[in-house]
């Protein structure tokens, strides 16, 4: 069931360069959209986040784009760094009412900043 | 900065022994929630926890698993009989009313079953 798809396991980019990672989905009811970054030995790290009526949310180097009718999402990082290199989760919520939030996730996308 | 631990980092059992996996959440969070990683795999959902009772579980979550906030602080997961297939790592995550939806997660631990 991969209601959350990423598509390129790896991406390798020069630092100063910018990054593009994507993320496609098949559920049209999520309502919220969030990308967590993973290095080796620790548990994901919140990053940036984008509500489904929205199609652009910006953070510093890190914007995330939102195309909903294509069902696609992608992560900007710009100019990228080493220290960005990890692995990048694209994760949504459906608001099913009541007090759950699960986050469903992708298998993720190793990214490398070569310097 | 506050942050979610979990202990111990890595757990290693013989099938059929039972585990308990422990986190400690964010002190102000109200949700909670089980999440795992079998190597190479997605970080799947667990379970979801409010309020002292369970809001959602997944099909993975059978009657082997059990979760629990004994205290105002701990918050467990138990599997009662473990297989092989539980081999993952599990990772422990809270949230806060603040927000629409991000969760903090901790280190995780890394479950081994012989």
């Amino acid at each position: 069931d991969q209601q959350v798809k990423q598509n390129s396991p790896s991406l390798s980019v020069q630092e100063g360069r910018i990054s593009i990672l994507n993320c496609d989905y098949t559920n049209s009811m999520f309502d919220y959209f969030l990308w967590y970054k993973k290095y080796p030995a620790e548990g994901p790290t919140f990053l940036i986040s984008i509500s489904s009526i929205k199609d652009k949310n910006e953070d510093g180097r890190f914007t995330v784009f939102l195309n909903k009718s294509a069902k696609h999402l992608s992560l900007h990082i710009v100019p990228s760094q080493p220290g960005d290199s990890a692995v990048y989760f694209c994760a949504a919520i459906r608001y099913s009412g009541g007090s759950n939030y699960k986050l469903t996730f992708g298998k993720g996308t190793l990214l490398t900043v070569n310097p | 900065e506050p942050e979610v631990t979990q202990t111990p980092s890595h757990q290693v059992t013989q099938m059929g022994q039972e585990v308990i996996l422990r986190c400690v959440p964010i002190s102000n969070h109200l949700y909670f929630y089980w999440y795992r990683q079998i190597l190479g795999q997605k970080v799947e959902f667990l379970v979801s926890f409010y309020n002292n009772e369970i809001s959602e579980k997944s099909e993975i979550f059978d009657d082997q698993f059990s979760v629990e906030r004994p205290d105002g602080s701990n918050f467990t997961l138990k599997i009662r009989s473990t297989k092989l297939e539980d081999s993952a790592m599990y990772f422990c995550a809270s949230k806060g009313l603040a927000g629409a939806g991000e969760q903090f997660f901790g280190p995780g631990t890394r479950l081994t079953v012989l």
